[in-house]
């Protein structure tokens, strides 16, 4: 059974481009969170996602930002007009069920330099 | 607002040592509290769950404990080797949407 899968694992883009990463969930996870890590610090929520629809978004930033999970195919964070602050790892995890008492699993993040 | 805070923020240990991360979180409504490992440059590897309603989970070398109570959790590595270096992350999950809230880890080098 194959982990979260994520890509590209290492993203390289100029100021002004747009960032797609893409996170496929474990199989017969239905539940799926982005997660960002800024260097040196601890990994922040930044969105929880179901089949074609977003569930709590509160940790997303309110520009540029936004995630989709449709009913075919992986979901996807984009990053719209990337600026240098946006240079971080974001990981995806997986979660079987609503995940209050579920465990979450990562997969082993996207790394985004923006130049 | 839930916080969670790891203490310390890096500890260096010969090998074959016991040792304890610690691991404190603000509001004691949790779900579950959920320890990872991290190597550089990778992803988190789950290690252990323990949900609100249990004490302590083993897995191999490895005790998680949780005291809800008093807010804290420990993760105790016995006979640790030079393969566990890496930074050990705890997380609660207290929301309803099952986010985790992460501490900022703490480094561990285990020294041959």
């Amino acid at each position: 059974n194959a982990g979260v899968m994520q890509n590209p694992r290492h993203l390289v883009r100029r100021r002004g481009q747009e960032a797609r990463l893409r996170c496929s969930p474990m199989k017969g996870h239905s539940h799926v969170y982005w997660y960002r890590q800024l260097p040196e610090e601890g990994l922040k929520f930044m969105v929880y996602l179901q089949k074609e629809n977003i569930i709590d978004e509160s940790g997303m930033p309110k520009e540029r930002f936004s995630a989709e999970f449709p009913k075919e195919g992986p979901s996807i964070l984009r990053i719209q007009q990337v600026v240098r602050g946006d240079s971080a790892a974001y990981f995806c995890a997986s979660s079987p069920n609503r995940g209050q008492t579920g465990e979450l699993f990562f997969g082993e993040g996207s790394r985004l330099t923006v130049l | 607002k839930q916080e969670v805070t790891q203490i310390p923020a890096a500890l260096s240990v010969p090998e074959g040592e016991n040792l304890v991360l610690n691991c404190s979180f603000t509001d004691s409504a949790i779900y579950n509290l959920q320890w990872f490992r991290q190597d550089p440059g990778k992803g988190l590897t789950s290690l252990l769950l323990i949900q609100s309603s249990q004490r302590e989970q083993t897995s191999g070398r490895l005790n998680a404990s949780l005291d809800k109570s008093s807010g804290r959790s420990t993760l105790y590595i016995a006979a640790s080797q030079p393969g566990d270096s890496a930074t050990y992350l705890c997380a609660a999950n207290g929301g309803s949407q099952g986010n985790l809230i992460f501490g900022k880890g703490t480094k561990l080098s285990v020294k041959p």
